[in-house]
């Protein structure tokens, strides 16, 4: 029982918008969701994170539906550099410390 | 201010043999992870220390991986002795604090690989 699902892989046009979307529908009502990226061979970077209310930072923004089941990364202008493998991550275990990662999904920027 | 570090960044063994990894977490970090992708697979979680003690090691595959951080600073995972699917990447990560608000800071990962 995947704690999230995401698509395997998208592509996006160079300076579009990539729209991400994940599936967490057994998060629990105070888990919040969290976007990583891993880059090539580097370990995980974090993006951006969220609870109910849509967020914003200089990376990204996180929409998150009202329902919580669901949630959507959006980069605004896509570049090559955001070639990458996108994780979204809820948290599990019995101390709510470790990072369910799943399979994310491997976004590749055309130019 | 230093990112999480981990050394070393690749090792190439023989099974049967024995291999330390080291992680030395962000400065004033009392939480520290460990998690590895193993060849194909996702990455998965293996332990959790909060300073010297392990919170949550219910990801540890079996009894040849021995975690240990004295002193609550750096820590070290040991295989012994490796078998070949152990082969992979580890990572560490550390967070200031724990719950379910804190970011998790990932180290570049050590390469291991077991002939």
């Amino acid at each position: 029982d995947a704690k999230t699902t995401q698509p395997t892989s998208m592509d996006c046009a160079e300076g579009r918008a990539a729209n991400l979307p994940c599936n967490h529908s057994t998060i629990s009502g105070n888990e919040y969701v969290y976007w990583y990226r891993q880059i090539h061979s580097q370990g995980p970077q974090y993006i951006i994170h969220g609870l109910k209310n849509n967020e914003t930072n200089e990376m990204a923004s996180l929409i998150i539906t009202e329902d919580r089941k669901s949630s959507t990364l959006i980069l605004p202008h896509a570049t090559l550099r955001d070639t990458a493998v996108y994780y979204c991550i809820v948290r599990v275990g019995e101390t709510g410390n470790q990072f369910y990662f799943g399979t994310g999904t491997s976004l590749t920027v055309i130019p | 201010e230093a990112g999480v570090t981990q050394f070393p960044s690749h090792s190439v063994i023989e099974k049967g043999q024995t291999v330390t990894l080291r992680c030395d977490p962000i400065s004033g970090h009392d939480n520290l992870y460990w998690y590895r992708r193993v060849m194909g697979k996702e990455i998965k979680f293996l332990l959790h220390f909060v300073k010297e003690s392990k919170q949550d090691e219910s990801g540890m595959p079996n009894n040849r991986f021995l975690a240990e951080r004295t002193g609550g600073t750096y820590s070290t995972l040991k295989v012994q002795p490796a078998e070949l699917e152990d082969s992979g990447v580890y990572f560490c990560a550390s967070s200031q604090a724990s719950g379910r608000l804190s970011e998790q800071f990932f180290g570049p990962g050590t390469r291991l690989t077991v002939l």
